[in-house]
């Protein structure tokens, strides 16, 4: 069973906007990761938040965590029509990573 | 540094055959994780080697099997094929594993069962 799961399940913005993605999970963890796939394509990393650390940047990427309320959000800014992908969080459960669905993300010319 | 390799890229067998798929990982990296991902179930986890002894073991039956060899390649293996068994099949390598380190992933194995 998926540990994280991601809101909404698809997205579609224009090129130059924000996007926003949201990941919850249900046990405690040590870090929780962001992935984009591109279709028919592996998975790349994009980000790792470790469970002490509350926001992490990374180029145009924007990563926050609440441990409290066993959440975290990927926000993309001035997206681009090449960030069209979808994009998975996972968390490190029982040793391995456990992902989530995904967001599929749309950004339109 | 040459990314994680899998192959073949596009399989396609017929019920109650069996198949072998193959990965090999990034130079260095002794963690190798292969994940089934279905539109249905999204991405699950099938199993980790590490130094050729499986560390972890998701939720599938015994049909699908792996090994590591001591140069980190891994194989794995699905027998006796069902419908459901199509899907892309991804494996991903890292350093030490276990959740706690980006993974680096191939571009998938995609076997379709007639």
């Amino acid at each position: 069973s998926q540990q994280g799961e991601e809101d909404p399940q698809a997205l579609s913005i224009q090129e130059g906007e924000n996007a926003t993605m949201n990941c919850s999970y249900k046990t405690s963890i040590n870090n929780l990761q962001w992935y984009r796939q591109n279709s028919g394509r592996g998975l790349v990393h994009l980000i790792l938040i470790r469970s002490n650390e509350r926001e992490k940047h990374s180029g145009r990427l924007r990563v926050t965590l609440d441990t409290s309320k066993k959440s975290s959000s990927l926000l993309i800014t001035a997206s681009r029509a090449a960030d069209t992908a979808s994009y998975f969080c996972a968390t490190d459960g029982s040793e391995k990573l456990v992902f989530g669905k995904g967001t599929k993300l749309t950004v339109n010319p | 540094k040459a990314g994680v390799t899998q192959t073949p890229r596009y399989l396609i067998k017929t019920r109650g055959q069996q198949v072998t798929l193959s990965c090999s990982p990034i130079s260095g990296h002794r963690s190798v994780s292969w994940y089934q991902q279905t539109p249905g179930q999204g991405l699950q986890f099938l199993f980790e080697y590490f130094s050729e002894t499986q560390r972890n073991k998701g939720n599938f039956p015994g049909r699908f099997s792996g090994r590591q060899f001591s140069n980190s390649r891994s194989e794995m293996n699905v027998s006796t094929l069902e419908l459901g068994d199509s899907a892309l099949y991804l494996c991903a390598s890292s350093l030490a594993g276990g959740g706690f380190q980006p993974q680096h992933f191939g571009d998938g194995t995609r076997l379709s069962i007639l």
